[in-house]
C-alpha cells in the first residue's frame, strides 16, 4: 500500500527552529510537496521537492531524500503565527497527490 | 471573485437527503479535485477531472458524484447522504493535471450528516 507518516504533534518555542519529518512509501515518485492549514481554513502550498537536496525559502526550508523516502520541513526563527498543521504529500506514478495526517505544531511564548 | 469559492459554507443535512456541494475557480485552471478530511486522516480523493468533459475516480469515491461542464465549475452531489459522510470537503485546482502542479484550495465545506 501507499503509505506517508508525520508525527501526530510536535511543540516548540517562539524564536527556535523545529523540524517536521515526513516518511513515504509510495507507487512511484514524482515530487513531495509541503502545505500548511491553519485551523479551520484550507491547506495552502509551501514547497515542492522533486530533487534531492534542500529548498530554501526565507524562514522554510524543505529536503528530501529520495532513495530513504524521506523529507523534513525545517522552520526558523518561529512564530507564533507558525502554529498550525503541516501536510506532506506525494505524487504518485499516477501523478495523483497521497496526503499524510499532518503534523498539528503548537508554538509556545 | 479570485482563486476558489465553495458553497454552502456549511450545512447540517438529514441522512438519505441529496445535496450537491458547488465548487468555481476563476484561474482557467484546467485540473480540479475533490477531497474529504476527516480528523486524523490525510486528505482523500474523491473525484477528480483533468479537463472539462471529463472526470474520474479518487481515492474513495463511492456515494459521490461529479460533474465537469466547463472550466470553472465542478459540482459534487452527494446522492443519498449517509453519516458517515460527515466531514470537511475541499475543492481543489491546478494548471494541470500532471502531478507536479501546485494545487490551490478553496475555503471548504464542513457538512454534517445526521
Amino acid at each position: 500500500g501507499q503509505n506517508i507518516d508525520q508525527p501526530t504533534e510536535m511543540t516548540a518555542t517562539e524564536g527556535a527552529i523545529v523540524q517536521i519529518n515526513c516518511t513515504y512509501q509510495t507507487s512511484g515518485f514524482n515530487g513531495l510537496f509541503w502545505y500548511q492549514q491553519h485551523a479551520g481554513e484550507a491547506p495552502t502550498f509551501l514547497s515542492y521537492n522533486v530533487l534531492d537536496g534542500l529548498e530554501e525559502k526565507g524562514r522554510f526550508s524543505s529536503f528530501l531524500s529520495r532513495s530513504k523516502g524521506y523529507s523534513y520541513l525545517l522552520l526558523k526563527e518561529l512564530q507564533m503565527k507558525d502554529s498550525a498543521s503541516y501536510l506532506c504529500a506525494v505524487s504518485n506514478s499516477n501523478y495523483q497527490l497521497i496526503w499524510g495526517a499532518g503534523t498539528k505544531l503548537i508554538i509556545k511564548p | 471573485i479570485a482563486g476558489i469559492t465553495q458553497a454552502p459554507t456549511s450545512q447540517i443535512l438529514a441522512a438519505g437527503r441529496r445535496m450537491t456541494l458547488r465548487c468555481t475557480q476563476d484561474m482557467r485552471h484546467n485540473a480540479m479535485y475533490w477531497y474529504r478530511q476527516d480528523l486524523g486522516l490525510g486528505l482523500r480523493l474523491i473525484h477528480y477531472s483533468n479537463t472539462a468533459g471529463t472526470t474520474g475516480k479518487g481515492e474513495v469515491p463511492d456515494g459521490y458524484s461529479v460533474s465537469r461542464a466547463n472550466t470553472d465549475d465542478f459540482p459534487l452531489t452527494l446522492a443519498s447522504a449517509v453519516p458517515s459522510q460527515t466531514s470537511v470537503y475541499f475543492c481543489a485546482s491546478s494548471v494541470t493535471s500532471g502531478g507536479t502542479d501546485t494545487q490551490y484550495f478553496g475555503p471548504g465545506t464542513r457538512l454534517t450528516v445526521l
